[in-house]
C-alpha cells in the first residue's frame, strides 16, 4: 500500500512570507502528526489531527497551524516566516490509537532566505 | 512534560560487533516506546517498538529491553553490517489522554559500523 506522501519536497522562502505543506497519510489512517527536525532541538512535535480534530498540541508559536480534512489529508501552514523555521518537517501516521507504529513521510526541507 | 535522554550521541563499531544505544525517559505514564533508524536524507523508520507491558522485544538481530522501574529503555544491535550505519532515534509516547500522536524523541545516535 502506499506510504505517507508530503508535498513538496523542497521549498525556499523568504522571511515573512506564509508556506503551506500538504501531508496524506496511509489509506486508513485517521491521525496525522506533525514535527519539526533541525540539527539543534532534533526532531519535535508540532501538533496532531484525528478526524479533523486537533487532539495534541506541542509548544510552538501560534505561527504554526494545521488543519485536518474529511479524507485525512492534513495541511500545515506557517505564517511570517523566520529565518530559524528553516527546517526539515515531518509527518507520520497512524491509526490514532497512540500506542501503535507511526509511519514517516519523506518530509518537506524548508529553507527560509 | 516528557523529556527523553539518549546516549551515547555517536558511536563507532567494527562490523560483526554489537551496538548498544540506552534510553531514560522521564513521565512513567509513558507507556509506548518505539526505535526510528533515519539514513542521510531519508525518512525516520519504524524498526522496532515495546509497549509498557513487555519486558523485552526482538526481531532478528535487533532487541529492545524496557525496565519500567528504572525509566530506561535499550535497543540492542547484534552482528552489525555496515548497512546499520545511520541515526537511530528513541522515542516515547503516552497513549490516550491529551498525549496522542505525541512522540517525544532523544536526541539521536550516530552509529558508525566500519568494515
Amino acid at each position: 500500500k502506499a506510504g505517507v506522501t508530503q508535498t513538496p519536497r523542497y521549498l525556499i522562502k523568504t522571511r515573512g512570507q506564509q508556506v503551506t505543506l500538504s501531508c496524506s497519510p496511509i489509506s486508513g489512517h485517521r491521525s496525522v502528526s506533525w514535527y519539526q527536525q533541525t540539527p539543534g532541538q532534533g526532531l519535535q512535535f508540532l501538533f496532531e489531527y484525528f478526524s479533523e480534530t486537533q487532539r495534541n498540541k506541542g509548544n510552538f508559536p501560534g505561527r504554526f497551524s494545521g488543519r485536518q480534512f474529511s479524507n485525512s489529508r492534513s495541511e500545515m501552514n506557517v505564517s511570517t516566516l523566520e529565518l530559524g523555521d528553516s527546517a526539515l518537517y515531518l509527518c507520520a501516521s497512524s491509526l490514532g490509537q497512540g500506542d501503535r507504529g507511526y509511519t514517516f513521510g519523506s518530509g518537506t526541507r524548508l529553507t527560509v532566505v | 512534560g516528557e523529556n527523553v535522554e539518549q546516549h551515547p550521541s555517536t558511536l563507532s563499531v567494527q562490523e560483526g560487533d554489537s551496538a548498544v544505544i540506552k534510553c531514560t525517559y522521564s513521565d512513567s505514564a509513558s507507556n509506548y516506546f518505539p526505535w526510528y533508524k533515519q539514513e542521510l536524507g531519508k525518512r525516520p523508520q519504524l524498526i522496532i517498538d515495546i509497549r509498557s507491558n513487555v519486558g523485552e522485544k526482538k526481531d532478528q538481530r535487533i532487541a529492545v529491553t524496557l525496565n519500567k522501574t528504572a525509566k530506561h529503555f535499550s535497543l540492542h544491535i547484534t552482528e552489525t553490517q555496515p548497512e546499520d550505519s545511520a541515526v537511530y532515534f528513541c522515542a516515547a509516547s503516552i497513549a490516550g489522554g491529551t498525549s496522542y500522536g505525541k512522540l517525544t524523541f532523544g536526541q539521536g545516535t550516530i552509529l558508525t559500523v566500519h568494515p
